[in-house]
């Protein structure tokens, strides 16, 4: 069965710091994996995404994500964390089905950023 | 710009009074989705269209029924809230590519029931 893992509730970290979001995922096939991030009452807006191809994945807000095959992982980076980048973040997986693609969100992790 | 609206952002209703949020898409996407989601937790796929074409998961509870008039419109009827349905819905969209499509999220609705 599909699942995504989320070891992480919650990290705080400094401002100006780099960031390692964990996540690790369970599927039979070829994933198609997602970062999304959440703010406070607002939907979900997507970092970026791994179909094929490359391993190492660059989103939006200088993110970037690198997909281990051998680990079933596909941790979520930044290099300087900025306050405005607290928010929760929820990685998923995309199963194919013929009536849609199901997604499989991980709990997310929730980021402080302390100044 | 191309987008997923949700109406309203916050609703507030009475324990046992029928609502309806709504969602609409200038994507043009073939599949339309919603999503419970609780505080501090995970989205929950309730259910989605695919065209005209209803999916229920298997464990929304019937309260929960869900309309698709057109491509552009999709509307999430609570028939009888309680109070643990308060949550936020979300709507998303998704265009079926034969590979691993996004879902590309509304802001939300924030559901108070009191």
């Amino acid at each position: 069965a599909q699942s995504v893992t989320q070891p992480d509730i919650h990290i705080t970290v400094s401002e100006g710091a780099s960031l390692e979001l964990r996540c690790n995922y369970s599927y039979g096939a070829t994933p198609y994996l997602f970062w999304y991030v959440q703010s406070p009452g607002q939907g979900l807006q997507l970092l970026l995404k791994y179909f094929s191809g490359d391993t190492l994945v660059q989103g939006i807000k200088g993110f970037e994500a690198e997909f281990k095959r051998s680990q079933s992982s596909f941790n979520l980076r930044k290099p300087s964390v900025h306050w405005s980048d607290a928010a929760e973040y929820f990685c998923a997986v995309g199963a194919l089905r013929a009536t849609g693609n199901q997604f499989y969100f991980g709990t997310g992790t929730s980021l402080t950023v302390i100044p | 710009d191309a987008m997923v609206i949700q109406n309203p952002r916050y609703q507030v209703t009475q324990f046992g009074k029928p609502v309806t949020l709504s969602c609409s898409q200038t994507l043009n996407h073939n599949v339309m989705y919603w999503y419970q989601q609780k505080s501090s937790q995970a989205p929950k796929l309730l259910f989605h269209y695919y065209d005209k074409d209803f999916n229920n998961e298997a464990d929304t509870p019937d309260n929960f029924q869900s309309r698709r008039p057109n491509t552009s419109f999709c509307f999430l009827d609570i028939r009888s809230p309680g109070l643990g349905d308060a949550a936020m819905y979300l709507c998303a969209t998704s265009r079926p590519t034969g590979g691993g499509e996004t879902q590309y999220f509304g802001p939300g609705t924030r559901l108070l029931v009191l």
